[in-house]
């Protein structure tokens, strides 16, 4: 168990449609990311915040937002769903900046888009 | 052409082998260098870290990073059916204090008993 905690497990849910992806960060960690899995992209970064503030956007896109409330858990919103936002959504967390690369990653949200 | 590159496999090999994971990358920028295992529905799990080239081992897993190749490598000792998984490399730069991880395909690796 890595220390983070994601919700929902499991999301099915139709195209154009809006859903909200919610993690926790290990304890005393201050950093979130937010990643994507999908067959054939891979794992691929989306977002960082650290401590409430955005850090770095990577591949996300308009249609995707995040934030990071003053208890350090993270939000990743994705509206206008389309079939290929289908994939699993990885949170992870580190207690700093995370520039090492030593990420707890939690077992992520399957998100899919009928 | 992608920033890392994996061969995704699959690899199979008996318990006990010797197995050998590679990756290479274009981004002469990258400094920190990971290898992470993803078990079937989980979530990915740190098991090596390097900075810049060299070698690292840990009980049966040596990371080896070769920057002039641009080249790294995961050796696996004694495999185990328990190292059934995916493995994933994963490289970040520097720069920026982003906690951005460039990840490749990851290849899955079955170790039969």
């Amino acid at each position: 168990d890595s220390g983070v905690t994601q919700t929902p497990k499991h999301l099915i849910t139709a195209t154009g449609q809006r859903v909200t992806l919610r993690c926790s960060p290990r304890s005393g960690d201050l950093s979130v990311y937010w990643y994507q899995q999908s067959l054939d992209q891979g794992l691929q970064f989306l977002i960082h915040y650290y401590n409430g503030e955005e850090r770095a956007k990577g591949n996300i896109l308009e249609r995707f937002s995040a934030q990071q409330f003053p208890d350090l858990h993270s939000e990743l919103n994705l509206s206008s769903l389309e079939l290929g936002d289908s994939a699993l959504y990885f949170c992870a967390s580190s207690p700093r900046g995370g520039i090492t690369g030593e990420l707890f990653f939690g077992e992520g949200s399957r998100l899919t888009v009928l | 052409q992608k920033e890392v590159e994996q061969d995704p496999g699959p690899l199979s090999v008996p318990e006990g082998a010797i197995v050998s994971l590679n990756c290479t990358y274009s981004n002469s920028a990258f400094q920190y260098f990971m290898w992470y295992r993803q078990y079937s529905r989980k979530g990915p799990e740190l098991l090596m870290y390097t900075y810049s080239s060299g070698n690292k081992e840990d009980g049966r897993f040596t990371a080896q990073v070769d920057k002039s190749s641009k080249y790294i490598s995961l050796f696996i000792r004694d495999s185990q059916p328990s190292d059934s998984a995916t493995y994933l490399c994963a490289m970040s730069a520097p720069s920026g204090n982003t906690g951005k991880l460039i990840f490749g395909q990851g290849t899955t690796l079955q170790v039969k008993p």
